[in-house]
């Protein structure tokens, strides 16, 4: 089955610092991919839609300077949180359909953030 | 009125028993339907599409209603593996997916 491979699984960085996170799709190729943020005891809210060779969409409320996007091939997706507060601290999770499935998306294992 | 609605749970039941859960959508144009579960710190993993007609896989059972917008989950012969929390997914249509906060399964001994 598809497989999305999502790199670090965990981070600890400063406030102020940069932090990147990759997101591959290791079997199948995807020209769209999924950002999602969660935070504790609650759901995973989507922060973007990633677009191979074009710009994010973003969802309303989500800072596109602060949260940087880049599909730069068909197999991988950077999600690039910059100058990182503590309330950034959360589990991102990026997803990918592969469209030789009828149904269901696969998701990355996470990134558990945290900002001190 | 949230998009996808559920029972936080948790719901607390002995090997062997049967749990439905239920959730509702608000958007009457939502294409497709799923449950996943999701695991203590860990991503989303599918569990099972759900149709129109109903469909089953093993032990779980999904329903949807598209007149009341109303979606559920029926696990029979509850393991102690199935104690996790139980996503209502909705595809809202353009690939976008609305997830429910999740309804939490305990299955003891």
């Amino acid at each position: 089955g598809a497989v999305v491979s999502q790199h670090p699984s965990r981070v600890i960085c400063k406030s102020g610092t940069s932090v990147k996170i990759e997101c591959r799709s290791l079997d199948f190729q995807a020209t769209t991919m999924f950002w999602y943020r969660q935070f504790p005891k609650q759901s995973l809210m989507l922060m973007a839609t990633s677009n191979e060779g074009s710009k994010a969409t973003y969802e309303q409320g989500v800072e596109k300077d602060k949260f940087l996007i880049n599909h730069a091939s068909l197999t991988l997706s950077t999600l690039t949180v910059t100058s990182a507060h503590p309330e950034d601290s959360s589990f991102y999770i990026c997803s990918a359909r592969d469209l030789r499935q009828n149904y269901g998306y696969t998701f990355g294992s996470g990134t558990r953030l945290t900002v001190v | 009125r949230k998009e996808v609605e559920q029972d936080p749970g948790p719901f607390n039941v002995p090997e062997g028993a049967t749990v439905a859960f239920n959730c509702t959508y608000s958007n009457s144009a939502s294409q497709s339907f799923f449950w996943y579960r999701q695991d203590c710190r860990k991503e989303p993993k599918l569990l099972m599409s759900v149709y129109s007609s109903g469909n089953e896989d093993g032990r779980f059972t999904a329903q949807l209603n598209r007149a009341s917008q109303y979606i559920s989950l029926l696990i029979r012969d509850s393991k102690l593996s199935d104690s996790a929390t139980y996503l209502c997914v909705v595809n809202t249509g353009f690939q976008k997916l609305v997830f429910g906060t999740g309804t939490r399964l305990l299955v003891s001994p």
